[in-house]
């Protein structure tokens, strides 16, 4: 496709439950990043694929999240258990790689937890 | 490690007048520095980036930021700012990933 796409647009879903967030890239990119972004704040790095490399998950909060990556592909990023302070924008960016490059962000997944 | 702050996280200007906004990093390695927007409802959008070489760099939409290593800042700036600049910025570091500042929100009033 011609840039990062999401999906879901929209999550809402019952404390307790399990969502899963998806990741197409742009095709060619080899690295891709997950982001929170809670109701006016900052991005909070979650996790980083770099090609074949073992990712970077220092930035994932707990153990109830997990993300993995097919090849230089799709992602999914995995919540178990959600509770309310899961509430958040989750983004997805991808890039070519090299750390001069710039970061194509899709649109965002937003996720409620009631 | 790297980090980023952002001096304010709320910031107004009249139309027409100077666009300052502040961003401080730390990082063990020599960075790369990005500025960040995000138009309401939009996603983010790559503003300009320093990389090497010149450290006056020039983005899009009349915005411009200078790498002071001395100072470790990369700040923003616009001589004249527009209604449409009404915006959230982040500044961003590559380090070993890219980490982001909070943001500041910027505000036009007419």
């Amino acid at each position: 496709g011609a840039g990062v796409s999401q999906s879901p647009s929209n999550k809402v879903t019952e404390k307790g439950k399990d969502v899963e967030l998806r990741c197409d890239p742009i095709s060619g990119h080899t690295a891709l990043y997950w982001y929170r972004q809670r109701l006016g704040q900052g991005l909070e790095f979650l996790i980083y694929f770099q090609g074949n490399s073992a990712p970077d998950k220092s930035g994932l909060p707990s153990d109830r999240f997990s993300a993995e990556r097919t090849g230089e592909s799709v992602s999914t990023l995995t919540i178990q258990r959600t509770q309310q302070e899961d509430s958040a924008v989750y983004l997805c960016a991808s890039s070519l790689g090299d750390h001069t490059g710039e970061l194509f962000f899709g649109e965002g997944s937003r996720l409620t937890v009631l | 490690a790297q980090s980023v702050t952002q001096l304010g996280s709320h910031v107004s200007v009249s139309e027409g007048a100077l666009v300052l906004l502040r961003c401080n990093y730390s990082s063990s390695v020599p960075p790369y520095l990005f500025w960040y927007v995000q138009y309401p409802n939009q996603g983010l959008q790559l503003l300009l980036k320093y990389t090497t070489g010149a450290t006056l760099v020039k983005g899009i939409n009349g915005f411009e930021a200078e790498f002071k290593k001395s100072e470790t800042s990369f700040h923003l700036t616009k001589p004249s700012a527009h209604m449409s600049d009404a915006a959230e910025y982040f500044c961003a570091v590559w380090g070993q990933n890219f980490v982001f500042g909070p943001g500041t929100r910027l505000s036009v009033l007419p």
